[in-house]
């Protein structure tokens, strides 16, 4: 079945330093993959989504790239914000699949200090 | 951006009583889903709903449970007995396609005593 595997579950760094949160996943199909960041006693909030391989969505500084090569869409910042404290989530979604249900993965939690 | 409401924020109950979760939905999306988050833990799915009736459930949505949305109001889930381990948060989701993004609502928090 499909798995998103993200290895940190906190990531504690100083702001202004550049950030980046693992994901790897595994599909039987060509999934789109998100990410969401949740902060506390909030909804999740969609962040980003992957396109076509190699083109890289953007937003708030965020950018991830999805490579089907090595099954990842890594989380990258160049310069963390204390605002950037939350917990995110990467997910992907089968397209192949009836359904589409997002398959989360642990989360990490990044902790931004000045 | 589009905004999904559940009501109650929070509920607590006693073991073996009914309780009903809402959501309302992004008005014109199609697709709806329910999550459950247990404290600390990832969030995992159990159920979407299209067109009026439940497309995949996950093992965790047990006999107990079930789902509607009756003449396009409210989306509910309703845990019927409820049992300890049904404590945890509920996240509602929509999306307008399968396979779009989803957009969550705040949780609902859920206590069974």
């Amino acid at each position: 079945g499909d798995s998103v595997t993200q290895t940190e579950g906190l990531v504690t760094l100083t702001e202004g330093l550049p950030v980046m949160l693992n994901c790897t996943y595994q599909s039987t199909y060509s999934p789109f993959l998100f990410w969401y960041v949740q902060h506390l006693n909030e909804a999740p909030k969609l962040l980003l989504k992957s396109f076509t391989d190699n083109k890289r969505p953007e937003h708030q500084g965020f950018h991830a790239t999805l490579h089907k090569s090595s099954s990842s869409f890594h989380l990258q910042k160049s310069s963390a914000q204390l605002s950037d404290s939350a917990l995110y989530y990467c997910a992907l979604s089968d397209r192949g699949g009836s359904n589409a249900k997002l398959t989360f993965g642990k989360g990490t939690k990044l902790s931004v200090k000045s | 951006g589009p905004k999904v409401l559940q009501i109650p924020s929070h509920q607590i109950i006693d073991m073996g009583q009914m309780v009903t979760l809402n959501c309302d939905p992004v008005s014109n999306h199609l697709y709806f889903y329910w999550y459950k988050q247990i404290l600390g833990q990832q969030m995992e799915f159990l159920v979407n709903f299209y067109n009026g009736k439940v497309m995949e459930k996950s093992k965790l949505f047990k006999d107990q449970f079930s789902v509607e949305r009756p003449d396009g109001s409210y989306f509910t889930l309703k845990i019927q007995p409820t049992a300890l381990e049904d404590s945890a948060v509920y996240f509602c989701a929509s999306s307008l396609d399968r396979g779009r993004e989803q957009y969550f609502g705040p949780g609902t928090r859920l206590t069974v005593l």
